[in-house]
């Protein structure tokens, strides 16, 4: 089983839809959870971190963490065509330096 | 502030060949990491070093990998004999010591094929 689980899509929305986007992980003593994007042919970049169970919000991203249910997601509002890219989950463990990847959900963002 | 520094950005090389990738990690940052992407694999960790000493190399797929830090600023990861099925995206990342909510930030990646 691998330790972070999303489907890859792809996942194709309207532009100025809502994009959700899913994450599960197995390894219950996970920490930070994080949601990185990688446009096709460059590095992931970071889009945000959640650790508190609940919904964290920066700007029309939101991120959303359930560690009973072991779900992480992320909210994309007001989707542009800019948005499309593959959205990688990450988690990391108890000692918060290794860090453990999704393959990543394609999100098309159509105009 | 420069991010992490990776070269070469892409190679090409033949069935058998040595290849050679450097990463210069964020200054300052405890921790390098060593990452393969593939689309059937997804992004994969093949290594990390804490204070360039390698913590957990259980990723490396096998005796032809090898991975040094020499110093806080410069790491190798090598493959010898290279085979086809190891083109892939290698990416590089660099964090520093913390707790939650510390986070990883990638180098551009470089992008092998072997032939």
């Amino acid at each position: 089983q691998k330790e972070v689980e999303q489907n890859s899509g792809p996942l194709s929305v309207p532009e100025g839809a809502i994009a959700s986007l899913n994450c599960t992980y197995s390894d219950r003593g996970s920490q930070s959870f994080f949601w990185y994007r990688q446009y096709s042919g460059k590095s992931p970049e970071l889009i945000m971190f959640i650790y508190s169970n609940g919904d964290k919000e920066d700007g029309r991203f939101t991120a959303q963490l359930n560690k009973a249910s072991q779900y992480v997601s992320l909210l994309i509002r007001d989707s542009q065509p800019s948005d499309s890219a593959t959205y990688l989950c990450a988690v990391n463990g108890n000692n918060f330096n290794k860090f453990y990847f999704g393959s990543g959900t394609k999100l098309n963002v159509k105009p | 502030d420069a991010g992490v520094i990776q070269s070469p950005r892409h190679e090409v090389t033949e069935m058998g060949q040595e290849v050679t990738l450097r990463c210069k990690p964020i200054s300052g940052h405890d921790y390098l990491f060593w990452y393969r992407q593939t689309m059937m694999r997804g992004l994969e960790l093949l290594i990390y070093f804490n204070n360039n000493v390698p913590i957990d190399d259980s990723g490396m797929p096998e005796d032809r990998f090898s991975a040094k830090m020499p110093n806080a600023s410069f790491s190798t990861l090598k493959i010898q004999p290279s085979e086809p099925r190891d083109s892939a995206v290698y990416f590089c990342a660099s964090s520093s010591a913390g707790g939650i909510g510390n986070t990883i930030y990638f180098g551009e990646g470089s992008w092998l094929t072997v032939v």
